[in-house]
């Protein structure tokens, strides 16, 4: 299901803004998982987050695992064109997986 | 990484006929493998979790009957569109976990478009 709270629904930057994207919830995860998602494809996974307050960065991405294990957040430095597409959150606890909505990310040249 | 691949990536069939998509895990094994579905521009909703040896789990509003999983190996589960019909057009992701405990990740596959006509 999906019980994460992902925002915003949708942002619209120019090239070369920075982008900033978090998740939250009202339960606990052990692992923060950051996907992309371009159009008519499956997701991809940009980063994991597998301990509270560990930041990680993946070239121009960084993201955070939330101190509380509530909450992440997905920073994109420098945007290009080709960030264009949904950007989806998920949080794991054992065998439980939960999505958030996904951000739409448009990206004007 | 870790790659999981999904066939067909595409496929169209008749109203009434049964598909079948498989997700394999390349390069790990994977106990448990998970199914979505996507509507245009909306998030994943997850269909079932299906492990390995085992009967898979559906989410509410999932009928199991139409909907057949089978992981019958660690890399390798399939999802059966039975009696399917136009409104089971979609598009269907599947995902596998890699690694067990705190330290495991999930990767999706390609996705399969169906289109039922």
């Amino acid at each position: 299901g999906q019980q994460l709270n992902q925002s915003p629904q949708s942002m619209f930057i120019q090239e070369g803004e920075d982008v900033s994207m978090n998740c939250t919830s009202s339960s606990i995860f052990n692992t923060w998982l950051w996907y992309k998602q371009d159009p008519g494809e499956g997701p991809v996974l940009l980063i994991a987050l597998y301990k509270a307050g560990e930041l990680t960065s993946n070239g121009r991405l960084t993201a955070q695992f939330g101190i509380t294990r509530k909450d992440s957040f997905l920073n994109i430095s420098a945007s290009i064109p080709s960030d264009v597409g949904i950007y989806f959150c998920a949080g794991q606890l054992v065998g439980d997986m939960r999505f958030g909505a996904g951000t739409r990310l448009t990206v004007k040249p | 990484g870790a790659v999981v691949s999904q066939h067909p990536s595409w496929v169209i069939c008749k109203s009434g006929t049964s598909v079948k998509i498989e997700c394999r895990s390349l390069d790990f094994q994977a106990t448990t493998m998970f199914w979505y579905r996507q509507f245009p521009k909306q998030s994943l909703m997850l269909m079932a979790t299906s492990n390995e040896g085992s009967k898979a789990t559906y989410e509410q509003g999932v009928e199991k009957d139409k909907f057949l999983i089978n992981h019958a190996s660690l890399t390798l589960s399939t999802l059966t569109v039975t009696s399917a019909h136009p409104e089971d057009s979609s598009f269907y992701i599947c995902s596998a976990r890699s690694g067990q405990g705190t330290g495991n990740t999930i990767y999706f596959g390609e996705g399969s478009w169906l289109t039922v006509v």
